[in-house]
């Protein structure tokens, strides 16, 4: 079985700096997948970046990025230049190869920007 | 490209009438999924499909809730009757299947209450 583990409830962090969300895993899974998903306040969930297991180099989107420790189960989401409008909740979750990109989510946590 | 889509985005209704959801998934996508989510209990995984057969329909709560996709392009979820703890935001999800590397896209949800 899998799961994920998303120990942060809440963060605050200012404009402008740099925040990790944390998020560690579970499987026996040789072959995965993690994602992390943007909630805002409007309810919607926004697609942010995914981190294949095989992956050699960890994923960078824009402002997002993922630093990948295979060997910790760790897959925190770093945030740059963080920006009013990334106040919202975000999860983490993970698919396994042959489940038809079944997910397994965390719990969120939510993140408040401030001036 | 238009991405999945969810009627209605509210839904009001009184106890004991029938519900229905429905979601168009993003063309070319042959992987559907149903989500419910609360303050509760999170995001939960109600259902999903893969090529409109439905594969693992564990998370649906009780006989009061069904899902169907007639077709590709096409599907509904079902309360009935409808009681005050259905009351959530269920969202629709969509993605191309056959491996552990493809997001799922997220419909903007319906918000429904049950009085």
């Amino acid at each position: 079985a899998q799961k994920i583990t998303q120990t942060q409830p809440g963060m605050f962090v200012q404009e402008k700096e740099a925040v990790t969300l944390d998020c560690t895993y579970d499987t026996s899974d040789p072959s995965y997948g993690l994602f992390w998903y943007k909630q805002p306040s409007s309810g919607e969930m926004i697609f942010l970046i995914y981190q294949g297991s095989y992956d050699q180099q960890n994923a960078t989107e824009g402002r997002y990025s993922l630093n990948f420790q295979k060997a910790r189960k760790s897959a925190n989401l770093v945030i740059s230049a963080s920006q009013l409008g990334d106040s919202a909740m975000y999860f983490c979750a993970m698919s396994a190869t042959g489940t038809a990109s079944k997910l397994t989510f965390g719990t969120g946590t939510r993140l408040q920007v401030t001036l | 490209d238009a991405g999945v889509i969810q009627s209605p985005r509210h839904e009001v209704t009184e106890m004991g009438q029938e519900v229905t959801l429905r979601c168009k998934p993003i063309s070319g996508h042959n992987s559907l999924f149903w989500y419910r989510q609360t303050m509760m209990r999170g995001l939960e995984l109600l259902i999903y499909f893969n090529n409109n057969v439905p594969i693992d329909d564990s998370g649906m709560p009780e006989d009061r809730f069904s899902a169907k996709m007639p077709n590709a392009s096409f599907s509904t979820l079902k309360i009935q009757p409808s009681e005050p703890r259905d009351s959530a935001v269920y969202f629709c999800a969509s993605t191309l299947s056959g491996g552990a590397n493809q997001p799922q896209h997220f419909g903007d949800g319906t918000r429904l209450s049950i009085l």
